[in-house]
């Protein structure tokens, strides 16, 4: 069975710091992974998605997120924290052979001056 | 183009009651996704549609919760007998085959 594990479910870095959210997975067969966001008062947008082409996958507002299937690892990075990248992030996989779709308990991410 | 839309926005019930979310799936997407968000808590899975398949019901907290796809388009999620429990946003969700999914804004369900 398919599930997510994002350790953290709060994270709170300096502007200007790194940013680094972890995800774990577990899936029966290699799976399709995303992270979304989900920003104050607002609905889910995705962030980025892995669907086994290359292993880092960037997305939008520069982050990115590397596929390792030896840690079943999905961490999501960006090298730079701005303010507004305060919001709640979400992994999720789904298995590539169905559409069912397991997310995270989510992270929230807060952001300092 | 039009994204996934959701009503109402908010539903206030009393306890006991039934409730009807509607989401409206983006056009020519062949699944359709509830979802639940409790305060705090990330995006518990309720139900998905795909396509002409049985849907897949193994989220459904119990046999209050019900959905129905009409058409492969609009869904409709009810919520029977209402607990204070069930308060919670309702997130629908579409996507088209093996892409991402496209969330609505939700449905605030309160339960008084």
């Amino acid at each position: 069975a398919q599930s997510v594990t994002q350790l953290g479910s709060h994270v709170s870095v300096s502007e200007g710091a790194l940013v680094l959210l972890r995800c774990n997975y577990s899936s029966s067969v290699p799976p399709y992974l995303f992270w979304y966001v989900q920003y104050p008062n607002q609905g889910l947008q995705l962030l980025l998605k892995y669907t086994s082409a290359a292993t880092l996958v960037k997305g939008i507002n520069g982050f990115e997120a590397e596929f390792k299937k030896s840690e079943t690892s999905f961490h999501l990075t960006k090298p730079s924290a701005h303010m507004s990248d305060a919001a709640e992030y979400f992994c999720a996989v789904r298995d590539t052979g169905g559409f069912k779709t397991i997310f995270g308990a989510g992270t929230r991410l807060f952001v300092k001056a | 183009g039009a994204g996934v839309s959701q009503s109402p926005s908010n539903k206030v019930t009393e306890k006991g009651k039934d409730v009807e979310l509607r989401c409206d799936p983006i056009s020519g997407h062949t699944a359709l996704y509830w979802y639940r968000q409790s305060l705090g808590q990330g995006l518990e899975f309720l139900i998905y549609f795909q396509g002409n398949s049985a849907p897949d019901k193994s989220g459904l907290p119990s046999d209050r919760f019900s959905a129905e796809r009409t058409g492969g388009s609009v869904s409709t999620l009810t919520i029977q007998r209402t607990q204070q429990e069930d308060s919670a946003v309702y997130l629908c969700a579409s996507s088209p085959y093996e892409g991402e999914q496209f969330f609505g804004p939700g449905t605030r369900l309160t339960v008084l």
